[in-house]
C-alpha cells in the first residue's frame, strides 16, 4: 500500500508568478483535500476533490484551483502568487464512504516560499 | 474560518507526567474527532479519533474524552515521553471536511 506522495518537495517562486503542487493518492481512496499549513499554525481547508469535481471550499479565493483526475491524484493550482501564499501545502486523501468522515491519510507536504 | 479552539498552545511536562491538550467545537454537524501528531519537516499523522456517540477512547497511552454536551474534547497522554515531543492537532470533520485547531507544540523534559 502507497502512501500520499507530493511533488515538490520545495520551491521558491516570486510575487505575481503561478504555481502547480501535485499529489498522488493512497491506494484505495476515491477522496483528495488540500491544505495550506502556515509556520506555526494548524492547517486551514483549501478544498476537497470527489470524484473529479469540488466536494467543498474553505476560505481562499479563486485563484487558488484544484483539480482530480481519473486515477483520484490531483493538482492544486495558485495563481498570481502574493508573499502571505508562502507555506507548507499539505495534501490528504481519503475514503468517502456515504455521510460518515473517515481519516485522513496526509503527505510530507511542499514547502511554497514567495519571494 | 476558526470553528475549533486548541488550548494551551504550548506544553512542557516532565518524563512520565500527564499531558493535557483541550479543544472546543462551535459545528454540531461535526461527526469525527481525530487528534493528529506533527514533527517538524513531516505532514501530520493520526494518533487517535472519536465519535460523538462514545464519550472517551482509549489507546494505550493516549486518551480522548469527549463532551458532546459542552462541544469539548480532550487529548490525554499518560506516561509522557521525550519522544512524544511534537506538535498535536485537534480536529472537527463534517464530510471529509476536516478543521483544525490552531496546534498544541508539547515538549517531554527527560
Amino acid at each position: 500500500e502507497t502512501g500520499v506522495t507530493q511533488s515538490p518537495t520545495h520551491l521558491i517562486k516570486t510575487r505575481g508568478q503561478q504555481v502547480t503542487l501535485r499529489c498522488s493518492s493512497q491506494s484505495g481512496h476515491n477522496t483528495v483535500s488540500w491544505y495550506q499549513q502556515a509556520l506555526g499554525q494548524g492547517p486551514q481547508f483549501i478544498f476537497q476533490y470527489y470524484r473529479e469535481e469540488e466536494n467543498g471550499r474553505g476560505n481562499f479565493p479563486p485563484r487558488f484551483s484544484g483539480l482530480q483526475f481519473p486515477n483520484y491524484s490531483s493538482e492544486l493550482n495558485v495563481n498570481a502568487l502574493e508573499l502571505d501564499d508562502s507555506a507548507l501545502y499539505l495534501c490528504a486523501s481519503s475514503l468517502l464512504s456515504g455521510d460518515r468522515s473517515g481519516e485522513l491519510f496526509f503527505g510530507e507536504g511542499s514547502r511554497l516560499t514567495v519571494l | 474560518q476558526q470553528q475549533v479552539k486548541q488550548s494551551p498552545q504550548s506544553l512542557i511536562v516532565q518524563k512520565g507526567g500527564i499531558s493535557i491538550i483541550n479543544c472546543a467545537y462551535e459545528n454540531t454537524a461535526f461527526d469525527y474527532f481525530p487528534w493528529y501528531q506533527q514533527f517538524p519537516g513531516k505532514g501530520p499523522a493520526l494518533l487517535i479519533a472519536i465519535r460523538p456517540d462514545v464519550s472517551e477512547k482509549k489507546e494505550g497511552r493516549f486518551t480522548i474524552s469527549f463532551n458532546k454536551s459542552a462541544k469539548q474534547f480532550s487529548l490525554h497522554i499518560m506516561d509522557s515521553q521525550p519522544g512524544d515531543s511534537a506538535t498535536y492537532f485537534c480536529a472537527a470533520c463534517n464530510n471529509n471536511d476536516m478543521r483544525f485547531g490552531a496546534g498544541t507544540r508539547l515538549t517531554v523534559k527527560p
